[in-house]
């Protein structure tokens, strides 16, 4: 059981330059989520989707572009990287126990360099 | 506009003693609460979460208290322990399952 899981751990990109970043959760998860942290702002909601063939925006989805392509995995995409997309990136599953708990868990992350 | 805060960037603490790590949030819609502690090059780890519906939640070192009348959360570790040096975040989940978190608070446990 590896929870939820990012490739690739590292990544550095030109300015203009395209990249995918993935993510997969073999925890059976409905819900998936795409954030960034950046130093001193904490971790803001890029995209998320709330179920297979759904996706919303969040906090902060100028720039990127998102796919559900199954239960398990969900990709995050930059068309045109900018210096300003430098970040680390961290995909997240969740899902709503009976009872009403809620756990949200999180992959190891991605750092992304823009130059 | 900055829905859950974090005042406190750092803290540190004896080992033994005491870590009281506070949170503040302003939409009370908010149901759910939730913290996470991320060492570095980590992805942040779930601790303890509490519903809105409850003010206190005990999981072994670890209690969260809830106060919704001041809309503030803090998160109780004792006794504390060097592996407990990390960077922790509130979180509180707003509709469809979406979580806003705060900034961070950096806790040091001096040995």
């Amino acid at each position: 059981n590896a929870g939820v899981t990012q490739t690739p751990k590292f990544q550095v990109l030109k300015t203009g330059q395209s990249m995918t970043l993935q993510c997969a959760q073999d925890m059976n998860h409905n819900s998936m989520y795409w954030y960034r942290q950046d130093p001193g702002m904490g971790l803001r909601l890029i995209y998320y989707s709330a179920s297979e063939g759904t996706t919303d925006k969040g906090e902060v989805p100028n720039g990127y572009n998102v796919s559900r392509l199954n239960k398990r995995e969900f990709s995050l995409r930059l068309e045109s990287a900018a210096p300003s997309q430098t970040s680390v990136y961290f995909c997240a599953s969740s899902l709503t126990l009976a009872g009403g708990t809620y756990e949200q868990f999180f992959g190891p992350g991605t750092r992304l360099t823009v130059l | 506009d900055q829905q859950v805060k974090q005042n406190s960037p750092s803290l540190s603490v004896q080992e033994g003693r005491i870590s009281i790590l506070n949170c503040d949030y302003t939409n009370s819609m908010f149901d759910y609460f939730l913290w996470y502690k991320k060492y570095p090059a980590e992805g942040p780890t779930f601790l303890i979460s509490i519903s809105s519906i409850k003010d206190k939640n005990e999981d072994g070192r670890f209690t969260v208290f809830l106060n919704k009348s001041a809309k503030h959360l803090s998160l109780h570790i004792v006794p504390s322990q060097p592996g407990d040096s990390a960077v922790y975040f509130c979180a509180a989940r707003g509709g469809n399952e979406k979580l806003t978190f705060g900034t961070g608070t950096r806790l040091t446990i001096i040995p």
